[in-house]
């Protein structure tokens, strides 16, 4: 069974750039996280969905960040415009029902805002 | 949701059983405690689960006394591979997946 990815592994963007991180969860699994780890910092949730529509969004920093799960499959986080403090490692994690030990969590995405 | 303590860092040699202990003197009569192991460059991986006196898998133990304010997570004979960040994670199962993670235990094993 293939895991959780995520691309791309790495992005270097500057202050004012747009990036999308792509996450491509376990097949079937119909719940899908967004984690970030800002540098020093504990990783915190972003927002749930179950298949397409957005659980919880309460992690969700400020509204230059938006996220997208069309047809339930994969999903994409968008920042625009990239600030400095968005530098960090983005997690996205998936699991087929929803308690505490199922998260399959991907490699993350390291982004770096110059 | 329930606060959970740990150290910051471990120091362990190959071939020894390791401890790592949470406290979590808040913890709710619905949580349950969980652990995820995070090596380098790579995302968090569940390891073990439970609600109360003691977990056993195939990766490691959870022992969890009868107040529930705390547990420890045993690593038999570690290797150098189980150098890692260990966090210990308490909440309601049933509420949702949405994991808090605090700053997690720094285990480094030493040959």
């Amino acid at each position: 069974e293939a895991g959780v990815t995520q691309f791309p592994s790495h992005s270097v963007i500057e202050k004012g750039q747009t990036v999308t991180l792509r996450c491509d969860p376990i097949s079937g699994h119909d719940n899908l996280y967004w984690y970030r780890r800002v540098m020093g910092k504990e990783i915190k949730f972003l927002l749930h969905f179950v298949k397409e529509s957005k659980q919880d969004e309460s992690g969700m920093p400020n509204n230059r960040f938006l996220a997208e799960r069309t047809g339930g499959t994969y999903s994409t986080l968008k920042v625009q415009p990239a600030e400095l403090e968005d530098s960090g490692v983005y997690f996205c994690a998936s699991s087929l029902y929803r308690d505490r030990g199922s998260a399959n969590f991907g490699p993350g995405t390291r982004l770096l805002v110059l | 949701l329930a606060k959970t303590t740990q150290p910051i860092s471990m120091d362990s040699y190959e071939g020894q059983e390791v401890n790592i202990t949470c406290s979590h003197n808040n913890i709710a009569t619905n949580d349950y405690i969980t652990w995820y192991q995070q090596f380098p460059s790579q995302g968090p991986r569940f390891i073990i689960q439970g609600y109360k006196t003691k977990v056993t898998n195939e990766v490691a133990s959870l022992f969890i006394p009868a107040d529930r304010k705390s547990s420890t997570l045993s690593l038999p004979r570690v290797s150098l591979s189980d150098t890692a960040v260990y966090y210990c994670l308490v909440g309601d199962n049933n509420a949702g997946n949405m994991l808090t993670f605090g700053g997690g235990t720094r285990l480094m094993v030493k040959p």
